[in-house]
């Protein structure tokens, strides 16, 4: 168990829907990542919040965005759903954001678009 | 831009057998992370391991270990006597810069193991 939880696990819905992640970080983290995973990309580094603050965005589409709340846990919204924004959506996180710290992986949430 | 290449797509394996993952890695910091994690079929990512780009020693954890070699930009992981649990996609990813003191994992596409019983 990393310790970082995101819900829901499975989501399915339509094209043109608008869905809502949620990641809560590990104890004591500051920094949370959003990472998708698709057979064609790999994964892929979407964006990156520490503190509350976005600090990085990488691969991130216009129709998503993030943020990061005082209690620390994140959201990822993404909207204008398309049939190749299926994937599996992970949230990372870690103490501070440095490059040599690991970031500690939740379990995904499987978005399925149809 | 920074790159990460595992060459091998897939790997089956006989148990017992040990197995190498390779790993090829490029960037242009003097100073870098790399890491292993592994996804197994339940699909969670899962840490492996940590090395820095000044440090060059051989790591062994239990059946695990790592041969991180700087003059091939190579940061490899061979498992010692495969056992059916350790069937699942390895990745390797390297830590990169994105600016304004945020890091962000580039990950390489993953090889996927099978230990065969």
């Amino acid at each position: 168990d990393s310790g970082v939880t995101q819900t829901p696990k499975h989501l399915i819905t339509a094209t043109g829907q608008r869905v809502t992640l949620r990641c809560s970080p590990r104890s004591g983290d500051l920094s949370v990542y959003w990472y998708q995973q698709s057979l064609d990309q790999g994964l892929q580094f979407l964006i990156h919040y520490y503190n509350g603050e976005e600090r990085a965005k990488g691969n991130i589409l216009e129709r998503f965005s993030a943020q990061q709340f005082p209690d620390l846990h994140s959201e990822l919204n993404l909207s204008s759903l398309e049939l190749g924004d299926s994937a599996l959506y992970f949230c990372a996180s870690s103490v501070e954001g440095m490059s040599n710290q690991p970031q500690h992986f939740g379990d995904g949430t499987r978005l399925s678009i149809l | 831009a920074q790159k990460v290449t595992q060459a091998q797509t897939e790997i089956s394996v006989v148990e017992k057998e040990d197995v190498t993952l390779d790993c090829v890695y490029e960037t242009r910091d003097t100073t870098y992370y790399l890491f292993w994690y592994k996804q197994p079929p339940s699909g969670e990512l899962v840490f492996l391991i940590r090395r820095n780009s000044f440090d060059e020693q051989n790591e062994i954890s239990g059946r695990y270990s790592w041969n991180f070699q700087k003059s091939t930009s190579s940061f490899n992981f061979t498992i010692t006597a495969s056992q059916v649990v350790d069937s699942a996609v390895y990745f390797c990813a390297l830590s990169e810069n994105s600016g304004a003191g945020s890091y962000q994992l580039t990950f390489g596409k993953g090889t996927k193991l099978s230990v065969i019983p």
